[in-house]
């Protein structure tokens, strides 16, 4: 069965302190991992789409890394504004997209 | 670009009564939509899958007759949920893709309150 794990489940940072977020899956022919950035009571954003291991793309404060078995969110200097549950979602060639339990981080001004 | 819209962004109702949330994708084609359905602080639950003009595909457990999902065109897609009961409120979150990507884009979400 397709699984995402992601940890930690929460994340509290001092504003500047840079972290990085963790999501590890099932190796079982893998279409696609996903970054979603969700605000209370909002739907999820879309951050970023890794297709290969040692693939890397970048946002502002925020770089998505790909791996064989797990990604990896680096945030760099955040700000309390980066404070959001980060989703992420594996993809396995049938249309749906298998999500974690999410990182809700916070960021302390 | 990929704007996707739902509408309501909150209802509340009786119970006994039909609601309907619409989703629409704004900017882009969406061959395929899904609904989602989450609980607070939980993740996302895929209720169905949809492609325009084809009956959705649900997911194990989810009541066809209850949740009833509409794809008619490439950029709207409807869940009525019938006969709604307490146990029905929840958060209800809409997503779309198209023909040239899997990535997902989410509506914004209609919280829904049964009485």
């Amino acid at each position: 069965e397709d699984q995402v794990t992601q940890s930690p489940e929460a994340l509290r940072l001092q504003e500047g302190e840079s972290s990085s977020l963790n999501c590890s899956y099932t190796v079982s022919g893998l279409r696609g991992l996903f970054w979603y950035r969700q605000d209370p009571g909002k739907g999820p954003e879309f951050l970023f789409t890794l297709y290969s291991a040692g693939e890397e793309k970048e946002k502002e404060r925020l770089k998505a890394t790909l791996t064989k078995k797990e990604s990896f969110l680096h945030i760099t200097a955040p700000k309390p504004e980066d404070s959001a549950t980060y989703l992420c979602a594996s993809h396995f060639g049938n249309e749906k997209l298998t999500f974690g339990t999410g990182t809700r981080l916070t960021i302390i001004p | 670009g990929a704007v996707v819209s739902q509408h309501p962004s909150w209802v509340i109702c009786k119970s006994g009564t039909s609601v309907k949330i619409e989703c629409r994708s704004l900017d882009f084609q969406a061959t395929t939509m899904f609904w989602y359905r989450q609980f607070p602080k939980q993740s996302l639950m895929l209720m169905a899958t949809s492609n325009e003009g084809s009956k959705a595909t649900y997911e194990q457990g989810v009541e066809k007759d209850k949740f009833l999902i509409n794809h008619a065109s490439l950029t709207l897609s409807t869940l009525t949920v019938t006969s709604a009961h307490p146990e029905d409120s929840s958060f209800y979150i809409c997503s779309a893709s198209g023909l040239s990507s899997e990535t997902q884009y989410f509506g914004p979400g209609t919280r829904l309150l049964v009485l």
